[in-house]
């Protein structure tokens, strides 16, 4: 099943914050998070295991709710070079495959 | 620099033909993956490997084929390709399957 990312797409202001949500409706073993820029190859950014950990990467920083399945990517005070696509991928079953999300499209304007 | 080779960029093709993606990689990860990229859809896994010599199943595997002889190599085949694999294909690699994956810069693929 896809998980559901939320919002679609979110234009900011430079400094400001953003939350993304990605949620699923099957049980997770883990949560990868990737952002993609306009015409490139989606980049790697951070992985939850189940357990609750957050995780963070410079001003980006993710949680993981095993119980409610789903997972929330946290930029703060958000800078130009975030603008891009963000995917979440789920992970379910033993194989380790993901399934991505459809994105949400952050915009940031000075 | 290590990484993920792709070839061919871009390709038109004429539907009804054969046509196949190479994906190379030089970090000796074990599992990869091919994936389409349709606007609005998001990533959809086609095909993956964990480890040579063994390929799976994905999300959308009809119409496609894939080997992997060796750990470096992961050709994806369009055995006779039609309109509706318009698409821009990513292959990717992760040292173990559920690992960071590394992407490469995709094949911008047209079928007329």
């Amino acid at each position: 099943q896809q998980p559901v990312q939320s919002p679609q797409a979110v234009i900011l202001r430079e400094g400001e914050d953003a939350v993304i949500n990605c949620s699923s409706s099957k049980a997770l073993y883990s949560v990868h998070w990737y952002r993609q820029k306009h015409g490139e190859a989606p980049v790697f950014l951070m992985i939850l295991l189940k357990g609750g950990e957050q995780k963070g990467h410079e001003k980006i920083s993710a949680s993981f709710n095993e119980k409610k399945q789903q997972s929330s990517l946290y930029l703060t005070a958000s800078q130009l070079s975030y603008s891009g696509t963000y995917f979440c991928g789920t992970e379910g079953g033993s194989q380790g495959n993901l399934i991505f999300g459809k994105g949400t499209k952050l915009s940031v304007k000075p | 620099i290590a990484g993920i080779t792709q070839a061919p960029t871009s390709q038109i093709l004429a539907a009804g033909r054969r046509m196949t993606l190479r994906c190379t990689q030089d970090m000796r990860h074990n599992a990869m993956y091919w994936y389409r990229q349709d606007l609005g859809l998001g990533l959809r896994l086609i095909h993956y490997s964990n480890t040579a010599g063994t390929t799976g199943k994905g999300e959308v595997p009809d119409g496609y084929s894939v080997s992997r002889a060796n750990t470096d190599d992961f050709p994806l085949t369009l055995a006779s390709a039609v309109p509706s694999q318009t698409s821009v294909y990513f292959c990717a690699s992760s040292e173990q399957e559920g690992q960071p994956q590394h992407f490469g810069d995709g094949t911008r693929l047209s079928i007329l």
